[in-house]
């Protein structure tokens, strides 16, 4: 699986947009772009996937761009509860490798 | 909306002991996983499980670990001797499907403390 590279840590004001950068320069064209995020010893938390179109749901935005090289997951209106450990994880469609391959992180710091 | 139940939320055992960690999974879920995370460090997999047979595992999931599925709805991880550096969180996942447009649900883990 491709690579990915996430600021160690971000803030963000409550009421305003997180956005969370993720760069994966190597990924290939069958591999998806997915985001988890794991509040304070918790069990991670999906929150959304996408191969090359943006995608959105009740919990997030993931832009992704043309080139496919990095994303940008955006939390529309950042709260407290919000403050965690967001994964960015690239993972290969088909094959027999289905583990998730956590990386460190960005630490985001939700700030009243 | 169903989620993935792990118990014992923290358990404490001797190193040597055998120790037995549960889940249940989402029930029309297939696959099953567990894997663990050492404070401060990353969440690391250890083994996937389907039809009632290992997938895949890890250079963790050595000999001293097991998985079984005993029934229709528990899913178990076994350390046979527990030693010092086994003490981690431990979180079961499951998913509906295998794949990568498949995500997996997490639950909220087992504190392993081995004394």
């Amino acid at each position: 699986d491709a690579k990915t590279t996430q600021p160690t840590s971000m803030d963000c004001a409550e009421g305003r947009a997180a956005n969370l950068p993720c760069n994966h320069s190597t990924i290939s064209g069958n591999e998806y772009v997915y985001w988890y995020r794991q509040i304070h010893s918790q069990g991670p938390q999906y929150i959304i996937h996408g191969l090359k179109n943006n995608e959105t749901n009740e919990m997030a935005s993931l832009i992704i761009t043309e080139d496919r090289k990095s994303s940008t997951l955006i939390l529309p209106h950042a709260t407290l509860r919000d403050t965690a450990v967001y994964y960015c994880i690239v993972r290969r469609l088909g094959g027999s490798n289905y583990k998730l391959t956590f990386g460190k992180g960005t630490l985001l710091t939700v700030n009243p | 909306e169903p989620e993935v139940t792990q118990t014992p939320s923290h358990q404490v055992t001797q190193m040597g002991q055998e120790v037995i960690l549960r889940c249940v999974p989402i029930s029309n879920h297939l696959y099953f996983y567990w894997y663990r995370q050492i404070l401060g460090q990353k969440v690391e997999f250890l083994v996937s499980f389907y039809n009632n047979e290992i997938s895949e595992k890890s250079e963790i999931f050595d000999d001293q670990f097991s998985v079984e599925r005993p029934d229709g709805s528990n899913f178990t991880l076994k350390i046979r001797s527990t030693k010092l550096e086994d003490s981690a969180m431990y979180f079961c996942a499951s998913s509906a499907l295998r794949g990568a447009s498949y995500e997996q649900y997490f639950g909220p883990g087992t504190r392993l403390t081995v004394t």
